[in-house]
């Protein structure tokens, strides 16, 4: 599976738009970009996953660049439960152990009052 | 609701004892995953299954044991065998098809008396 670049740390103001970036340089044709957030102590979180199209859910939006090297993740209007450490994933689509998710250090993004 | 359960929360194991923790889904998802995460770490697979009664070890599957007889449920056993049990243990479970997410439970907490 291809690495995945994320800040360590990121803040937010509460109400405002979070952006968070991924770089996948080396990502192939056939892999997937999947963003899950953990909250501390509670299982991790499936937000929004995507190919190569920009994609949108009740949660949050996936913007992928043309070369689909990089990726970002938007949180419209960010609350203070939106405080957790959120990880890019890329991961080939296949069966066997291809399916096993590799999570790096993510980002932790803290949403400020 | 749909979704994952994992119990219990918090488990305690004497030296020499085998302990199962218990997963149990109701999403109709054909493969289940248990995954262990040590503190600031990211996820390693220990067992998956992609169909019942079938299977296969992850990357740290020495000192435990897993069985799938429904469709359901994917129990795991950690044994005396495990010599650093103490983690964070998740189960996780995904629909067949190939790029769909994987889905969390809210995790045990595995910790040596």
């Amino acid at each position: 599976d291809a690495k995945t670049t994320q800040p360590p740390s990121m803040d937010c103001a509460e109400g405002r738009a979070a952006n968070l970036p991924c770089n996948h340089s080396t990502i192939s044709g056939n892999e997937y970009v999947y963003w899950y957030r953990q909250i501390h102590s509670q299982g991790p979180q499936y937000i929004i996953h995507g190919l190569k199209n920009n994609e949108t859910n009740e949660m949050a939006s996936l913007i992928i660049t043309e070369d689909r090297k990089s990726s970002t993740l938007i949180l419209p209007h960010a609350t203070l439960r939106d405080t957790a450490v959120y990880y890019c994933i890329v991961r080939v689509a296949g069966g066997g152990s291809n399916y096993k998710l590799t999570f790096g250090k993510g980002t932790l993004l803290t949403v400020n009052p | 609701d749909g979704g994952i359960t994992q119990s219990p929360k918090y488990l305690f194991r004497k030296e020499g004892q085998n302990v199962t923790l218990s997963c149990e889904q109701n999403l109709n998802h054909d493969a289940m995953y248990w995954y262990r995460q040590d503190p600031g770490q990211g996820l390693r697979l220990i067992y998956y299954s992609q169909i019942v009664n079938d299977f296969q070890k992850g990357d740290i599957a020495e000192g435990y044991s897993v069985s799938r007889e429904k469709k359901e449920s994917f129990p795991l056993t950690v044994t005396s065998a495990q010599k650093n049990p103490t983690a964070f243990y998740l189960c996780a479970s995904q629909r067949r098809a190939n790029n769909q997410p994987q889905h969390f439970g809210d995790g045990t907490r595995l910790s040596i008396l």
